[in-house]
Parts: structure tokens; C-alpha cells; sequence
């Protein structure tokens, strides 16, 4: 059964950086899927934040692309996101999934079948 | 704002059925996928890609699309289907994946 578990810290100063990572079991990060980052904001919707796939390579939400950092640790089978320099806007819910590919290349489609619980990141002073 | 618009609340009556829409233009080239999120859990996969369901969700659950619209359809709904759904697709570019904003279904 594959579960995903966030962890970090619950509060990060404005300014600061938040570092989460995501902890993979019962499936290996090197034998396919895609990994992505989403987060919901208090009472909002859910927003992509990226997908990483286990090379390295990475998609990030434009609007969030110039703070955002995701990595993957195969050794460890997990991966990790960094939002740099963030405000009181940045406190949500952050969820990791499992992210699966499907349908042909100029068609590509993405989904996410696996997610964690969910961790709470408040930014505050 | 999305570039995926979904009804903010939709109601049915127990047993049923209901169709939650989402519409943009990028949906007239992409299929959709949709989740389910009850008060206080993670969101969970209900369909992707051309009516595919994950085992462990009920065959009422349903996904269609049409022109701009891809639609989620529960047929005979239950009382656990009370929540939240969200769909995702790729938005008007084709170069980015976003979330519709949500719509909230009570089941009365």
C-alpha cells in the first residue's frame, strides 16, 4: 500500500524559508510516477505548487516559480519542496502526491492518485 | 481567479443524481481529473482520464466531457458524497496544470 508522509516545521517567520519533505512507502520513487507539491490555503482551494519526477526534472506553478525549489532523494524515497521568502499568503495546508502520467505526449494529462494527510504551515512572526 | 470555473455549491437529494461541472477552453483539448475532499481530509482521486475510476470508488461516480465542459456525475448520491470536488486539467496555454475553484455539494 503506498502512503506519502509531509513533515516539517508548522511555523516559519515572514521572509524565511519553508522547507517540507515528503516520505514515500511502499512503492519506490525510481520505478515511475511523478511527485507534486499542493497546498490549500485556509478555507480555499486547492493550488498546484510542482512535480518533480524522480530524475530531477520539474514543473513549477508559474506564479510561484520564482520561490519555489523541489527536489527528490531516491536513496531515501523521498522529496522535498523550498518556498523562499514567504508571506502570511503562504500559510496553508500543504499536501504531497503521487502523480501519474497518462495519455499521449501532446496530450499529456496528469493526476494524482496518492496523496498524504496534509501538514499545516502558519507564517508568522 | 482559475481559468477552470466550477459552481461554488451544488445540493441534491439523497438518492438522486447530480452532475458538478467545470468548464474552460483548455477543456476542449484535455480531459479532466477529479477529487473529492471531505471536511478536514486530504482530497482523494474520484476520476481521471476519460472515466477511469481508482478501485475503491463507487460506479456512480462518473466523468464526461463536452465542448468546454467536463462534468462529474453521481448517480443514485449518498450521504458520504457531502463534500467539497475539484477538478484539474491543464489551463487555456496547455502549458500549466491548474484546479477549478471548487464547488460544495450538500446532500440533503
Amino acid at each position: 500500500q503506498v502512503q506519502l508522509q509531509e513533515s516539517g516545521p508548522g511555523l516559519v517567520k515572514p521572509s524565511e524559508t519553508l522547507s517540507l519533505t515528503c516520505t514515500v512507502t511502499g512503492y519506490s520513487m525510481r520505478s515511475g510516477y511523478f511527485w507534486g507539491w499542493i497546498r490549500q490555503p485556509p478555507g480555499k482551494g486547492l493550488e498546484s505548487i510542482g512535480i518533480i519526477y524522480h530524475s530531477g526534472s520539474t514543473y513549477y506553478n508559474p506564479s510561484l516559480k520564482s520561490r519555489v525549489t523541489m527536489s527528490v532523494d531516491t536513496s531515501k524515497n523521498q522529496f522535498s519542496l523550498r518556498l523562499s521568502s514567504v508571506t502570511a499568503a503562504d500559510t496553508a495546508v500543504y499536501y504531497c502526491a503521487r502523480v501519474g502520467p497518462i495519455g499521449v505526449p501532446a496530450q499529456l494529462l496528469y493526476y494524482m492518485d496518492v496523496w498524504g494527510k496534509g501538514t499545516t504551515v502558519t507564517v508568522s512572526s | 481567479s482559475s481559468e477552470l470555473t466550477q459552481d461554488p455549491a451544488v445540493s441534491v437529494a439523497l438518492g438522486q443524481t447530480v452532475t458538478i461541472t467545470c468548464q474552460g477552453d483548455s477543456l476542449r483539448s484535455y480531459d479532466a481529473s477529479w477529487y473529492q475532499q471531505r471536511p478536514g481530509q486530504a482530497p482523494s482521486l474520484v476520476i481521471y482520464y476519460k472515466n477511469n475510476r481508482p478501485s475503491g470508488i463507487p460506479d456512480r461516480f462518473s466523468g464526461s466531457n463536452s465542448g468546454n465542459t467536463a462534468s462529474l456525475t453521481i448517480t443514485g448520491a449518498q450521504a458520504e458524497d457531502d463534500a467539497d470536488y475539484y477538478c484539474y486539467s491543464r489551463d487555456s496555454s496547455g502549458n500549466h496544470w491548474v484546479f477549478g475553484g471548487g464547488t460544495k455539494l450538500t446532500v440533503l
